[in-house]
C-alpha cells in the first residue's frame, strides 16, 4: 500500500542549529516527492520537489532536501534554523499510477530563540 | 496573481443546514481537490477532480458532494452538516502533470453545532 510517513509528530531546535525533519515512503513506481509548509492560519505552500535527478534538491526559504532510494527517505533539511521557520511540514508522495498526492501526517517544527 | 480563493475562511453552522465552501483558481488548472486537515491526522482527501466534469471520490467523501461545471470552480458541499464535519478545509488546484505541485486556499474553518 502506498504510505508516507513522518515518524515524528514535532521537533525542536535553537536558532541557528542544523533541523531534519524526516520522511519515509512506500509506494509502487517512481516516486515524486514534495515538501509544503503551513504557517498559522495559512494554507500549505510549496517548499521543494524530486522528480529525478540530482538526490539533493534545494528549495524556498534555504531548505533542502535529500532523496535516498534505499532507504525511501526524504529528509528535509536546513542547515542553520531561523525562528521563522517554525511551522508544520507535510511531505508527499504523488502515486505514480493515479496522480493522487499521499500525505504524511505533518510534523510541528519549533524553533527556539 | 495566480491563487487559489476559498469562502468564507471561517463559518459556524447548525447540523442538518446545508452549506456550500466555493473554491475557485485562476490558473487554468485541469486538477482540483478538496481536503480536510484534523489534528493529529494530517490532510485528508475529500474528493478530487481531474478536469470538468469529472469527479471521484478521495479517502473521507461521505457527507460530502461536489460539481465540476467550470474549470475554474470546485465547490464543496455539505447537504446535512454534522458535528464531525467540523474540521479545516483546503482547496487546491494543479495541472494534470504528476510532478508539478498543487496551490493551495487559504483554508475555511468550519464549526458545526
Amino acid at each position: 500500500a502506498q504510505s508516507v510517513a513522518q515518524p515524528e509528530d514535532q521537533v525542536n531546535v535553537a536558532e541557528g542549529n542544523p533541523l531534519t525533519v524526516k520522511c519515509t515512503y512506500s509506494v509502487s513506481g517512481n516516486p515524486y516527492l514534495f515538501w509544503y509548509v503551513q504557517y498559522p492560519n495559512r494554507g500549505l505552500q510549496f517548499l521543494l520537489k524530486y522528480i529525478t535527478g540530482d538526490n539533493l534538491v534545494k528549495g524556498s526559504y534555504g531548505f533542502e532536501a535529500e532523496f535516498n532510494k534505499s532507504q525511501t527517505s526524504f529528509h528535509l533539511k536546513k542547515p542553520s534554523a531561523l525562528v521563522s521557520d517554525s511551522a508544520l511540514y507535510f511531505c508527499a508522495v504523488r502515486d505514480d499510477s493515479n496522480y493522487q498526492l499521499i500525505w504524511g501526517a505533518g510534523t510541528k517544527l519549533i524553533i527556539k530563540p | 496573481e495566480a491563487q487559489v480563493t476559498q469562502n468564507p475562511r471561517y463559518l459556524i453552522t447548525v447540523t442538518g443546514k446545508k452549506l456550500t465552501v466555493t473554491c475557485s483558481q485562476n490558473m487554468n488548472h485541469e486538477y482540483m481537490s478538496w481536503y480536510r486537515q484534523d489534528p493529529g491526522l494530517g490532510l485528508r482527501q475529500i474528493y478530487y477532480s481531474m478536469n470538468v466534469e469529472v469527479t471521484d471520490k478521495g479517502d473521507v467523501p461521505e457527507g460530502y458532494k461536489v460539481s465540476r461545471k467550470e474549470k475554474r470552480n470546485f465547490p464543496l458541499i455539505l447537504e446535512s452538516p454534522s458535528p464531525n464535519q467540523t474540521s479545516l478545509y483546503f482547496c487546491a488546484s494543479s495541472p494534470w502533470e504528476r510532478a508539478t505541485e498543487a496551490f493551495f486556499g487559504q483554508g475555511t474553518r468550519l464549526t458545526v453545532v
